[in-house]
């Protein structure tokens, strides 16, 4: 099962900030939030990571809550092609011989942006 | 540079046919995982191959699915005698290492597998 809860739909205006929330109250030490999303008929797309700092890159911005068991994704101006499915992930950043390498999937988060 | 490259897009087969799935990394990555969505579901692991060598295939069924990373060539996913419960979209991810890390996987498009 996957180790995060995300709302099963979210709608966001044209041009305003998207909030993605998503609830990893079990999530070790050790793992990393990642965010993917996937656009229809497309495969996941890697949007950002973090640990315990907020993050920010060209695509999206991170918030991690200080006890590390919820974050948010930002898209802070939504455009129709942000359209898309988003997941919320947790899992080690590294893998040994001994870690599982499975990304476990759940059921994300539908954003539609609306003109 | 290419990313991952996927095909065919889209393949029909009737029941008890094969079904090869083909996967080209990116260039230079020498780690491939293949993952299987079924329709309304999130992405379900399926393997790990290494170039000739099944890393984890603890996400595969034990009957029918094989797959292979040869030393030269794209990575195949093999489906003998599928049935309608096949159909699917399967994605292929490849990194330069274990898990990269710092940018995670790299997807290709997919192969939507129909069963008649």
């Amino acid at each position: 099962d996957a180790k995060t809860t995300q709302p099963p739909s979210m709608d966001c205006a044209e041009g305003r900030a998207a909030n993605l929330p998503c609830n990893h109250s079990t999530i070790s030490g050790n793992e990393y939030v990642y965010w993917y999303r996937q656009i229809h008929s497309q495969g996941p797309q890697y949007i950002i990571h973090g640990l315990k700092n907020n993050e920010t890159n060209e695509m999206a911005s991170l918030i991690i809550t200080e006890d590390r068991k919820s974050s948010t994704l930002i898209l802070p101006h939504a455009t129709l092609r942000d359209t898309a499915v988003y997941y919320c992930i947790v899992r080690p950043e590294w893998f040994d011989a001994g870690n599982n390498r499975k990304l476990i999937w759940g059921l994300g988060t539908s954003l539609a942006v609306n003109p | 540079n290419a990313g991952v490259m996927q095909n065919p897009r889209h393949l029909v087969r009737r029941r008890g046919q094969e079904a090869r799935l083909r996967c080209s990394p990116m260039k230079g990555h020498s780690h491939v995982y293949w993952y299987r969505q079924l329709p309304e579901e999130g992405l379900k692991f399926m393997v790990y191959l290494q170039k000739e060598n099944i890393i984890d295939e603890s996400g595969m069924p034990k009957e029918r699915f094989s797959a292979e990373f040869p030393k030269e060539g794209p990575s195949i996913l093999r489906i003998q005698q599928v049935v309608r419960g096949d159909s699917a979209a399967y994605f292929c991810a490849s990194s330069p290492r274990p898990m990269d890390g710092h940018y995670g996987y790299t997807f290709g498009s997919g192969t939507r597998l129909t069963v008649v």
